[in-house]
């Protein structure tokens, strides 16, 4: 396993059109993290999952967005109704239960025009 | 709560030097995990060093060393004989305690330059 993908790389889309980014975490990590990044700032926390549930989820996911990790394998996160201020890095990580190293996947960028 | 600090957006540094980059963080858990992260331009979060609350020494990786003094809160990065490779955005970020998720909380960041 070559570590965390992430598809598509880029992604431009126009206002109010619908997004879905996917993640492929490290064959047989329980956690994945999604993250965003803004131009100059650090990335914030998103969701996570453990296995398939959704455990925690922050105010920054409104509910335009929606995230699912199906059999605990992959994830998607959707963004519905896209604006211009979604534009950022989206950033997936995934790691193994007790081990505390997250690996990153290289992101998507999506520029809402 | 939990919060990342860093106080330098910009440093310069002479090839082959040393530099150190700052942070600090807040927290109230006992059990959390401190992380330095460089992120090049291309975006990528390559990770560099891990520091546990309850280890005792300081981690070191190559060139990286993480200066962990737990009663003043600071995660200092320091990096050895700069390299032009080196430039790039370095974060440093807080685990929270594995049991209750374990996800990242990030500071602002600070861009590194090395000078030739």
């Amino acid at each position: 396993d070559t570590g965390v993908s992430q598809d598509p790389r880029h992604k431009i889309t126009k206002r109010g059109q619908n997004v879905t980014f996917r993640c492929d975490p490290i064959s047989e990590h329980n956690r994945l993290y999604w993250y965003r990044q803004t131009l100059g700032q650090g990335p914030e926390f998103l969701t996570y999952f453990q296995n398939e549930a959704q455990l925690e989820k922050s105010r920054l996911l409104s509910d335009r967005f929606s995230a699912e990790r199906p059999k605990g394998s992959f994830s998607t996160l959707e963004i519905q109704r896209t604006e211009q201020g979604d534009s950022a890095m989206y950033l997936c990580a995934s790691s193994a239960l007790r081990t505390y190293e997250q690996y990153f996947g290289p992101g998507t960028r999506l520029t809402v025009t | 709560a939990q919060k990342i600090t860093q106080t330098q957006p910009g440093m310069f540094v002479q090839e082959k030097e040393a530099v150190t980059l700052d942070c600090t963080y807040d927290t109230s858990d006992p059990s959390y995990g401190l992380f330095w992260y460089k992120q090049p331009s291309s975006g990528e979060m390559i990770f560099l060093i891990y520091q546990g609350s309850y280890d005792q020494q300081n981690a070191t990786e190559g060139r990286y060393s993480l200066n962990f003094q737990k009663a003043r809160k600071s995660a200092n990065l320091v990096i050895s004989a700069s390299q032009l490779g080196d430039s790039a955005m370095y974060f440093c970020a807080m685990r929270e305690a594995l049991d209750r998720g374990g996800k990242l909380i990030f500071g602002q960041g600070t861009e590194l330059s090395v000078k030739p």
